[in-house]
């Protein structure tokens, strides 16, 4: 089976520049996440659709990004302006719904990341 | 927000050691999971375990989860120099929703 994939991997870009993420879950994953990860911290969830739809977008940066999974598949994330502090791995995951015995679980797998540079 | 919190920070033993680590959080859970993260193979899910369960084992791995002190350890025995990565703690109050700590560093000596 696929795993999560991500491109580019690494990407340099100048502050007020805009850069582009993209990530193709596991197939059949009806979730998909958006994480920052910064050096030295946990991932910390930006965005998580559903399908097509929003479920999650609290701790979105709203004002410089966004994020569209347009067809319920892929997923593009988006950052205009960059910022110095966006210097970040962001991970894309993907799950599908568990269920043991009445409890619902999902267990996230993640995409090898793109390591973005701000200068 | 981080909800979780790694301690340590970061753990250095030899291999055919025991590696415990520990995970403490501040609200209530539906269930804990730990995560492994090196650079060869990225974030990997390790264990869960639901806010109902006391202990679980996987392999070489145990989690314990004491939901009355908000907290949950992973303990990594007989360690090879392959478990050296970034372990972290991630809880689940919501539908699907991972918060992570900031993770434990572990390094595995030949």
């Amino acid at each position: 089976e696929a795993g999560v994939a991500q491109s580019p991997r690494y990407k340099i870009i100048e502050k007020r520049q805009s850069v582009a993420f993209w990530c193709n879950p596991i197939s059949g994953h009806a979730t998909l996440y958006w994480y920052q990860q910064i050096l030295g911290q946990g991932p910390k969830l930006l965005i998580q659709f559903q399908n097509n739809g929003v479920v999650d977008d609290s701790q979105l940066p709203k004002d410089r990004f966004s994020a569209e999974r347009l067809k319920g598949v892929d997923s593009t994330l988006k950052i205009q302006p960059a910022k110095l502090e966006d210097s970040a791995v962001y991970l894309c995951a993907s799950s599908s719904e568990g269920e043991w015995g009445g409890w619902t679980y999902n267990e996230q797998f993640f995409g090898p990341g793109t390591r973005l540079t701000v200068l | 927000s981080q909800q979780g919190e790694e301690d340590p920070q970061a753990l250095s033993i030899q291999e055919g050691e025991n590696a415990t680590m520990n995970c403490s959080y501040k609200t209530s859970i539906n269930n804990l999971q730990w995560y492994r993260q090196n650079s060869g193979r990225g974030l990997v899910h390790l264990i869960l375990i639901r806010s109902n369960e006391r202990e679980k084992h996987s392999g070489r791995l145990r989690v314990t989860l004491d939901t009355s002190k908000k907290s949950s350890s992973l303990l990594i025995t007989a360690s090879r120099a392959a478990d050296t990565a970034s372990y972290f703690c991630a809880t689940t109050s919501g539908y699907s929703t991972l918060t992570f700590g900031k993770g434990t560093m572990l390094l595995v000596s030949p």
